[in-house]
């Protein structure tokens, strides 16, 4: 099994402020990585995927990149609807998750 | 464009098991653009892939899961199906069904999600 490990869990950050957030497969996954936004009550969204790729109508100001095993989400400039939790895919072999980071106002 | 819908009920009796109906619409079943999924999402925490199907039939499934689950598909109806068997209060959960691209491995379609519970 592959296991995805986010960091940090929980940012907190303000509007206007470029955040970065860090997923680690426990074995290589080439580019085969997405990105999810998830705000409370409703589905995820995608973002990203094949690491760098964005999704179609997500704004441009995030973006992903990363190959192997190290992978990371930026949003250069966080806007007041960007406050959510995101997640990390791979589907390398069967798709998992990585546990989320709620990026949170400060 | 496609849209996912699940349907079943929202209470489950334990050592019981769990029923849920994807319907597709906007779209056929059959395109083969999709692996059809379900995930589950106990409240406040994070996200579980369940299992997959493609429209051939072909499956796979969560080794934490795959002796309780079976997916199936009905092409006909342009759904897909959840069975989880011996459910407990663990499986209680807002079960989600999404289209995984062939192409990119991405969930990029969604259900609105449909919380059940286990409970007597």
């Amino acid at each position: 099994d592959i296991q995805m490990t986010q960091s940090p869990s929980s940012v907190s950050a303000s509007v206007g402020d470029r955040v970065t957030i860090t997923c680690r497969a426990s074995q290589g996954i080439s580019s085969w990585l997405a990105w999810y936004q998830q705000k409370p009550g409703k589905a995820p969204k995608l973002l990203i995927y094949a690491a760098s790729s964005l999704q179609s109508g997500v704004p441009s100001r995030f973006s992903g990149s990363g190959s192997g095993t190290d992978f990371t989400l930026t949003i250069s400039s966080l806007q007041p609807e960007d406050f959510a939790t995101y997640y990390c895919q791979q589907a390398n072999s069967f798709p998992s998750f990585g546990g989320g980071t709620k990026v949170e106002i400060k | 464009q496609v849209q996912l819908q699940e349907s079943g009920p929202g209470l489950v009796k334990p050592s019981q098991t769990l029923s849920l109906t994807c319907t597709v619409s906007g779209g056929s079943i059959s395109s083969g653009s999709y692996y059809w999924s379900w995930i589950r999402q106990p409240a406040g925490k994070g996200l579980e892939w369940i299992g997959r199907i493609y429209t051939s039939g072909s499956t796979n499934y969560n080794p934490s899961l795959k002796s309780r689950v079976t997916i199936s598909v009905d092409t006909s109806k342009n759904q897909f199906s959840l069975k989880l068997s011996s459910v407990t209060a663990a499986d209680t959960a807002v079960y989600y069904c999404a289209g995984l691209t062939v192409t990119d491995d991405a969930f990029d379609i969604w259900g609105q999600g449909t919380m059940v519970t286990v409970s007597s």
